[in-house]
């Protein structure tokens, strides 16, 4: 079993519709959860954490995280097809072993 | 805004030669990462660097593999005696603290072995 799962995409939303990207994790004892964004060819973009069960949000993003579900999402608003990128689930094993996703590529069409 | 900065962007290298990949992490951060892209593969944590001490290092970090703060600003990843399939981007990270801090990442050096 994969440590971190994520579905690879292809996702593709029309502008102005909501993005949803999906992840799941294998360890349970995983405490700190953290997406990701990476264009192609450059590094990680730190957008969000979330530590705690239940919905955080900031701007147009979303986290939510089900620890009970082993399951951590990230919900885009009002997409914009500058939010076309390849979007990471990473979670923290311990407090400084962090283990990626394989990503989900998001295209948003104009 | 305070970044990690990474050197060189690009390192083209001969298989078997040794390769020192140099990172400044953020000022006020304490702890130091370091991690390895294969081209269209997922992202791996190589080992994690904390008070002048490996905190943490995964399956790959072999022997080949070194890490070290020679002075108060750089740090940095050593490959002993480099093999084709070490063709990656490196991505050196850094934190405030540990547990739930997020780490920042540079922009990577991207490494070539012939």
């Amino acid at each position: 079993q994969k440590e971190v799962e994520q579905n690879s995409g292809p996702l593709s939303v029309p502008e102005g519709a909501i993005a949803s990207l999906n992840c799941t994790y294998s360890d349970r004892g995983s405490q700190s959860f953290f997406w990701y964004r990476q264009y192609s060819g450059k590094s990680p973009e730190l957008i969000m954490f979330i530590y705690s069960n239940g919905d955080k949000e900031d701007g147009r993003f979303t986290a939510q995280l089900n620890k009970a579900s082993q399951y951590v999402s990230l919900l885009i608003r009002d997409s914009q097809p500058s939010d076309s990128a390849t979007y990471l689930c990473a979670v923290k094993r311990s407090d400084n072993d962090m283990r990626f996703g394989a990503g989900t590529r998001l295209t948003v069409k104009p | 805004e305070p970044e990690v900065t990474q050197t060189p962007s690009h390192q083209v290298t001969q298989m078997g030669q040794e390769v020192i990949l140099r990172c400044v992490p953020i000022s006020n951060h304490l702890y130091f990462y370091w991690y390895r892209q294969i081209l269209g593969q997922k992202v791996e944590f190589l080992v994690s660097f904390y008070n002048n001490e490996i905190s943490e290092k995964s399956e790959i970090f072999d022997d080949q593999f070194s890490v070290e703060r020679p002075d108060g600003s750089n740090f940095t990843l050593k490959i002993r005696s480099t093999k084709l399939e070490d063709s990656a981007m490196y991505f050196c990270a850094s934190s405030e603290a540990t547990g739930n801090q997020p780490q920042h990442f540079g922009d990577g050096t991207r490494l070539s072995i012939l």
